[in-house]
């Protein structure tokens, strides 16, 4: 069966400080692969999605920036975050584009 | 414009009482799924449709392309079943999610 994974599940990160959250899914091959944000009281808001290892669609022009390695690895990251970076994010695949999804447990950050 | 809009935001019930959220969607979508996104966060598909209705244990998703909306009912709610639920719509490659509805059963 199919699994995905992210971490880490909570930090707190000065401003300015770099961030990576890691996600990794298991059991599949090529999946489509999405990093959303979900800020306190909103809706979800699509960052990134990636249909193929090195394909990267932006969907929100801002600090932070998306990368697949490998074809079952997606990594969000910043150099520097911003207040406004706090929030929930969660990793997501799908067979489908964009289709069913299946979400990893969510990154809390929170920037102080 | 593609838009997802859902009512009521907050939903509160008591134990046992058939609970419905609505989605509504403007044209062009091509599926309509139900999300399920429990108070530590995580998030589960409930439903994917893109017609008529379908079932699982006691939730039942309906979608009236006609109308360009949809419902989710819950029947014998249980305080388990507080979460946030979110309806998507698919527009091309594209998720367009809603607000979400604040559920909460009340024993």
């Amino acid at each position: 069966s199919q699994t995905i994974h992210q971490w880490p599940a909570t930090l707190v990160q000065p401003v300015g400080s770099p961030l990576s959250l890691e996600c990794t899914v298991e059991g599949t091959s090529n999946p489509n692969l999405y990093w959303y944000r979900q800020a306190a009281g909103r809706g979800l808001q699509l960052l990134f999605y990636s249909v193929g290892i090195g394909q990267i669609s932006s969907e929100v022009p801002q600090n932070l920036s998306a990368s697949r390695p490998q074809d079952r690895q997606f990594i969000l990251s910043s150099k520097k975050l911003l207040l406004s970076d706090s929030g929930f994010y969660l990793c997501a695949w799908s067979k489908r584009l964009p289709g069913e999804l299946f979400f990893g447990e969510g990154s809390r950050l929170t920037v102080l | 414009k593609n838009e997802v809009e859902q009512s009521p935001q907050n939903l509160t019930a008591q134990e046992g009482e058939f609970i419905t959220i609505n989605c509504s969607y403007s044209v062009g979508i091509s599926a309509l799924h139900w999300l399920q996104q429990h108070p530590g966060g995580g998030i589960v598909s409930l439903f994917m449709l893109s017609s008529g209705k379908k079932k699982h244990g006691r939730l039942i998703a309906t979608i009236n392309i006609q109308e360009k909306h949809s419902s989710l009912h819950i029947t014998a709610s249980h305080p388990r079943d507080s979460a946030v639920y979110i309806c998507a719509g698919e527009y091309g490659n594209k998720l367009v999610f809603g607000a979400g509805t604040i559920l909460r059963v009340k024993s």
